[in-house]
């Protein structure tokens, strides 16, 4: 079956630095994988889709990655600060967004 | 403020009886997607709908069941319900026309059922 692996301990990281998360796919070829951040009891909110003929993409502080061999999207937020602190979920998806399925989500502690 | 209404916004009842949580979708969006997600779960996908008809299925019970109406607002009945029902209930839509799309997903603040 589908499954979506995402990093199910939390990360602690600086303020500063960069958060580096990982997205680990199987028995899917998707069409595109987006990355979400969830605060809790709000729904998901959309950062960055990135397409299954794409390597990289970028958006401000943001920078997915996606290798289809590999099965494997990485996700980073540069300079992080405390209000990036939230769950990150990764979501995968086939063509007209049919069945899109999430990851369990990372959670995500950025120290001042 | 991502444009789609969920209602209620919280709600509590017994185990054995039905509720219907109500979603209105983002104008123009024709998708609508139901997800459930527990305490310290992921996103479960149950069921999105297209224009009207169902589209996708994924992990619904047969207790569940949903609809999308003319308006393309969105309903999702649970009945008999018990205790592990008790989770938030996403409601997402999108502006997937069935060809490639963004496919970026636009969520309400979700419904948070507790069964008693």
């Amino acid at each position: 079956s589908q499954k979506i692996e995402q990093n199910s301990e939390a990360l602690n990281i600086q303020e500063g630095k960069t958060a580096t998360l990982t997205c680990n796919y199987t028995n899917y070829s998707p069409a595109y994988l987006q990355w979400y951040r969830q605060d809790p009891g709000r729904g998901p909110v959309f950062l960055l889709l990135i397409r299954e003929n794409e390597k990289e993409k970028r958006k401000e502080r943001l920078k997915v990655t996606f290798d289809t061999t590999l099965k494997q999207s990485l996700f980073h937020i540069t300079a992080s600060q405390p209000a990036d602190s939230a769950t990150y979920l990764c979501a995968l998806g086939s063509t007209g967004g049919f069945k899109t399925i999430f990851g369990a989500g990372t959670r995500l502690f950025v120290k001042a | 403020d991502s444009g789609v209404t969920q209602t209620p916004k919280h709600l509590i009842t017994a185990t054995g009886q039905r509720v219907t949580l109500r979603c209105s979708p983002r104008s123009g969006d024709l998708s609508v997607y139901w997800y459930q997600q527990s305490l310290d779960q992921g996103l479960q996908f149950l069921i999105q709908y297209y224009n009207g008809e169902e589209r996708a299925k994924g992990n619904i019970l047969e207790r569940f069941s949903a609809q999308q109406f003319p308006d393309l607002h969105s309903e999702l009945n649970l009945s008999s319900l018990e205790l592990g029902d008790s989770a938030l209930y996403f409601c997402a839509s999108s502006a997937s026309s069935g060809r490639a799309s963004n496919g970026e997903l636009f969520f309400g603040e979700g419904s948070r059922l507790t069964v008693l």
